[in-house]
């Protein structure tokens, strides 16, 4: 099935640093791709979409200069978190679009866990 | 404002219980769909209900959305703690695939 790699698991900073997140869909294209935010044991939010080859759809009180997208291909979009500080710690998730699937089903990649010192 | 309420927030049981979580809302949706999320990883979906009255079961678990199709529910019969999780209930918005979800239910499962 179609599967959504996200890298890194998990990553600790210190304050004031850039962290990037990538998010590859690895069998199939994805024009479109999502990035989430989850604080322990609450629900997704969704932060951004990303579109390929165009700018990326932030939603309402996401800072777009503090959380820079990426989507320069068909299957890898980048998150960069800049000038990381420890309110910025929390659990991201990438999801992808399988337009070629039928239904467009929607994968989620495992997530990646910030801890900013 | 949450357009999904997920009730309880949190449950904890003894293998072998049974349970049921709630998804509602004031609005009408024309599908609902249901995730688990395990610690440390994305959420999976396991079904979307979409004809109001429908029940879906996969297994141990069965899957009701409402006759107005306001609201849904999920039912685990002899729970297992490989069914702890986060259970999220999420509407694709109107016209796009972009799932918004619930707060969710947080369930622990205790051999």
């Amino acid at each position: 099935g179609a599967v959504v790699s996200q890298h890194p698991s998990w990553v600790i900073c210190k304050s004031g640093t850039s962290v990037k997140i990538e998010c590859r869909s690895l069998d199939f294209q994805a024009t479109t791709m999502f990035w989430y935010r989850q604080f322990p044991k609450q629900s997704l939010m969704l932060m951004a979409t990303s579109n390929e080859g165009s700018k990326a759809t932030y939603e309402q009180g996401v800072e777009k200069d503090k959380f820079l997208i990426n989507h320069a291909s068909l299957t890898l979009s980048t998150l960069t978190v800049t000038s990381a500080h420890p309110e910025d710690s929390s659990f991201y998730i990438c999801s992808a679009r399988d337009e070629g699937a039928r239904g467009e089903k929607l994968f989620f990649g495992s997530g990646t866990q910030l801890s900013v010192l | 404002t949450q357009l999904l309420e997920q009730s309880p927030q949190f449950l904890s049981i003894q293998e072998g219980e049974n349970l049921t979580v709630y998804c509602n809302s004031s609005s009408v949706f024309s599908s609902l769909q249901w995730y688990r999320q395990e610690p440390g990883e994305g959420p999976v979906l396991l079904v979307t209900v979409v004809t109001g009255g429908e029940v879906k079961k996969l297994k141990r678990l069965t899957f009701q959305f409402g006759d107005a199709r306001k609201d849904s529910s999920l039912h685990i019969t002899a729970a297992q703690p490989g069914d702890t999780g986060l259970y999220l209930c999420a509407f694709e918005r109107r016209g796009s695939y972009i799932p918004t979800f619930g707060r969710g239910t947080s369930l622990i499962v205790h051999p």
